[in-house]
C-alpha cells in the first residue's frame, strides 16, 4: 500500500535552533515529493518540489533533501522563527495520473 | 490576486440538510481539486477537474457532487449532509492539467454537520 509517514508527529524547539522533520513512504513509481507548509486556521502553502533526480533543494531557511532509494526526505529549517510554527506536510506523487499521497503532518511549535 | 477563494468559510448543517461549497481562482489555472482534511488522516482527494468541463472522482467522491462551472470555478455539493461529512474542505489549483502540478489552496471552508 502506498504510504508516506512523518516523524515525528509533534515538535517543541526555542527559537533560533536549527530541527529536522523526517519523512519516509513507500510510494512506488515514485514520480516527486512535495513540502507543504500549513499555518493554523490557513491552506497549506508549497515549500519545495523535488522530482527523483534531484538530492536537495531550498527555500530561503528551508532545505529539502531526498534519497529516493532509501525512499526519504527530510526537512531542514535552520535559525528558525517564531512563524515557523505550523504543520508541515510531505506530499509524495506517485504513477501518472494517480492522486497525490498526502503524509498527517508533523506540528513544530517555535517558542521565545 | 486572491488566487484561490473559498466560500462559506464557516457553516453548521444539520443530517439530510444539502449545500454548496463555491471556489474561485483567478491565476488561470486549468485544474482544480477538492480535498477534505481530518484530524489524524492526510488530506484526501474528494474530486478534480483537470480541465474545464471534465471530472473525476478522487480517493474519498461518495456523498459529493461537483461542477465546473467554467475555468475560474469548481465548486462542491452535499445533497443530504451526514456527520462523516464534518470536516475541512480545501480547494485547490493547478497550472498543468491531471494530478501533477503544483497545487495553490485556499483557505479551506470548515463544515460541522450535526
Amino acid at each position: 500500500k502506498n504510504q508516506v509517514e512523518q516523524s515525528p508527529q509533534s515538535l517543541i524547539i526555542l527559537e533560533g535552533k536549527n530541527c529536522t522533520l523526517q519523512c519516509n513512504y513507500t510510494v512506488s513509481p515514485f514520480s516527486n515529493l512535495r513540502w507543504y507548509k500549513q499555518d493554523t486556521g490557513r491552506g497549506p502553502v508549497s515549500l519545495t518540489i523535488m522530482t527523483f533526480s534531484e538530492n536537495t533543494k531550498s527555500n530561503g531557511r528551508y532545505t529539502a533533501t531526498l534519497d529516493a532509494d532509501t525512499k526519504q526526505s527530510s526537512l531542514h529549517i535552520t535559525a528558525s522563527q517564531l512563524s515557523d510554527s505550523a504543520s508541515y506536510i510531505c506530499v509524495v506523487g506517485g504513477q501518472a495520473g494517480t492522486a497525490l499521497i498526502f503524509g498527517k503532518g508533523t506540528t513544530l511549535s517555535v517558542s521565545s | 490576486n486572491a488566487g484561490v477563494t473559498q466560500t462559506p468559510k464557516f457553516q453548521v448543517l444539520k443530517t439530510g440538510q444539502s449545500m454548496t461549497l463555491q471556489c474561485a481562482q483567478d491565476m488561470n489555472h486549468n485544474s482544480m481539486y477538492w480535498y477534505r482534511q481530518d484530524p489524524g488522516m492526510g488530506l484526501r482527494l474528494i474530486y478534480y477537474s483537470a480541465s474545464e468541463g471534465t471530472t473525476d472522482k478522487g480517493e474519498v467522491p461518495n456523498g459529493y457532487n461537483v461542477s465546473r462551472l467554467n475555468k475560474r470555478e469548481f465548486s462542491l455539493r452535499l445533497e443530504s449532509a451526514a456527520p462523516s461529512q464534518t470536516s475541512v474542505y480545501f480547494c485547490a489549483s493547478s497550472r498543468e492539467q491531471g494530478l501533477a502540478g503544483e497545487l495553490f489552496f485556499g483557505e479551506g471552508s470548515r463544515l460541522t454537520v450535526l
